[in-house]
Parts: structure tokens; C-alpha cells; sequence
């Protein structure tokens, strides 16, 4: 089945030490989107790339990164995670704007 | 932005009973609308969405529509059942721009179904 998956499921890091949150995608969508998610709360967008075209929010912090070496697979990179970085972080995907965002299982980040 | 105001939680319910949730948007333009449900520990799956105005999305036995003129997208379910138990929210996405298609969230609606 067509599908988005994120790797891991759950990851714990260490406070300041770099941690990369992977997704990848078999729909061969345009568009891939990740949020952040903290408990009880709706997810907000940090990012998306449309094909190669990266698009970061007003408000993301600058300790957030992503890559996207192919259509594929996308990365989510925390240079330097804090404690208020943990959450839930989700991949989602879709063919063009505006249409059905597809999301993954979510990886839960836990900062120690 | 985009903003969306949704009934706020937590809703229980018995098993049968008929559910409402109510969902108010402002947005520029003419945005698609989403109801998705989250599950316990899982990712966002789509319940249903509609395009345009007065289009009717429906999966499940969910029904929503697309009001332009009160610019709501209420979700409603005859009979709910003790598996409806989630997380639900409603989500206009942005009508297009450099934003391709932005989802904003509204808070979400805890729901809860006893037997």
C-alpha cells in the first residue's frame, strides 16, 4: 500500500545533542509538510518542501532544519534540542496544495 | 492567517447518541475543508473533507458541509460508537499562494463514547 512512514517511532535524545527525524513517502507526492505536535495540542506547521522548494513558517525556530535529497524522503534536523522540543512530530504529504494531506504514524521525541 | 475556532472538549457520549461538533473558520479566499481524527499514540488520518461550498463530505457515517455564507464546517454523527473514540479536528487549508495548501488546526475535540 502507498504510504508515508517515519523513522523512528520514538526517539529519545540528550538536551543540545543533534537529532534527525527521517520520513519517507511511496505516493510520489510534490508537497511533504512536518509539524510539531506537543501534548494536547494541535499540530503546527514548521515546514514544507514543494518539489525542492523549501518553505520554512514565520516562527519556526532557527534550531529546526530540513532536507529533501529526493523526492522520496524527507529529514527533519534539531541542531540542538531543548527540553520544550519534546513532542510528537508528524510527516505529511500531498500531490499539490491545497489538496488531502497524507500523514504518517508520527515520530514522539523525548529530550532528556 | 488562517484561523479556526472548534467546540471545545471534552464531548462524552453514550453509544447511539447523536454528536455535533462545531467548527468556525476565518480564511482569505476559498479554502478546502477538513475534518481529521486522531487515534490514541497515531498520526492524523483524513475523516472527510469538502471543496467548495454547500459540498457535503461524508465517511463513516460523519457528515460535515461546507456553509461559505456562516463559514462553518460543523462535523455531525447520527449514532456514534465506542470505537469514534479520538481526537477530532477541523481544518480549513489554505486557498493556494506560496503556502501550498497550509493546514490550520483547530485545537481538537476530545471525544469519548461509553458503552
Amino acid at each position: 500500500d502507498a504510504m508515508v512512514i517515519q523513522n523512528p517511532r520514538y526517539q529519545v535524545t540528550q538536551f543540545g545533542k543533534p537529532v534527525t527525524l527521517s520520513c519517507s513517502q511511496t505516493l510520489n507526492h510534490n508537497v511533504m509538510y512536518w509539524y510539531q505536535q506537543k501534548s494536547s495540542q494541535a499540530p503546527k506547521l514548521l515546514f514544507h518542501y514543494y518539489d525542492k522548494d523549501f518553505n520554512n513558517e514565520a516562527d519556526t525556530p532557527d534550531n529546526f532544519q530540513s532536507r529533501r535529497p529526493n523526492t522520496s524522503f524527507c529529514f527533519l534536523d534539531i541542531r540542538s534540542p531543548g527540553l520544550g522540543d519534546a513532542a510528537m512530530y508528524l510527516c505529511a504529504t500531498s500531490m499539490r496544495g491545497g489538496e488531502t494531506q497524507y500523514f504518517g504514524p508520527g515520530t514522539r521525541l523525548l529530550v532528556l | 492567517g488562517d484561523s479556526v475556532t472548534q467546540m471545545e472538549g471534552p464531548v462524552t457520549l453514550s453509544e447511539e447518541a447523536f454528536l455535533t461538533i462545531n467548527c468556525t473558520y476565518t480564511a482569505t479566499g476559498y479554502p478546502s475543508l477538513f475534518w481529521y481524527v486522531q487515534y490514541p499514540g497515531e498520526g492524523l488520518q483524513l475523516l472527510l473533507k469538502a471543496t467548495k461550498a454547500d459540498d457535503k463530505g461524508s465517511n463513516k457515517g460523519f457528515e460535515a458541509t461546507y456553509r461559505k455564507e456562516t463559514t462553518s464546517f460543523h462535523l455531525e454523527k447520527g449514532s456514534v460508537q465506542v470505537s469514534d473514540s479520538a481526537v477530532y479536528f477541523c481544518a480549513p487549508s489554505d486557498a493556494g499562494g506560496t503556502s501550498y495548501g497550509k493546514l490550520t488546526f483547530g485545537q481538537g475535540t476530545i471525544l469519548t463514547v461509553h458503552p
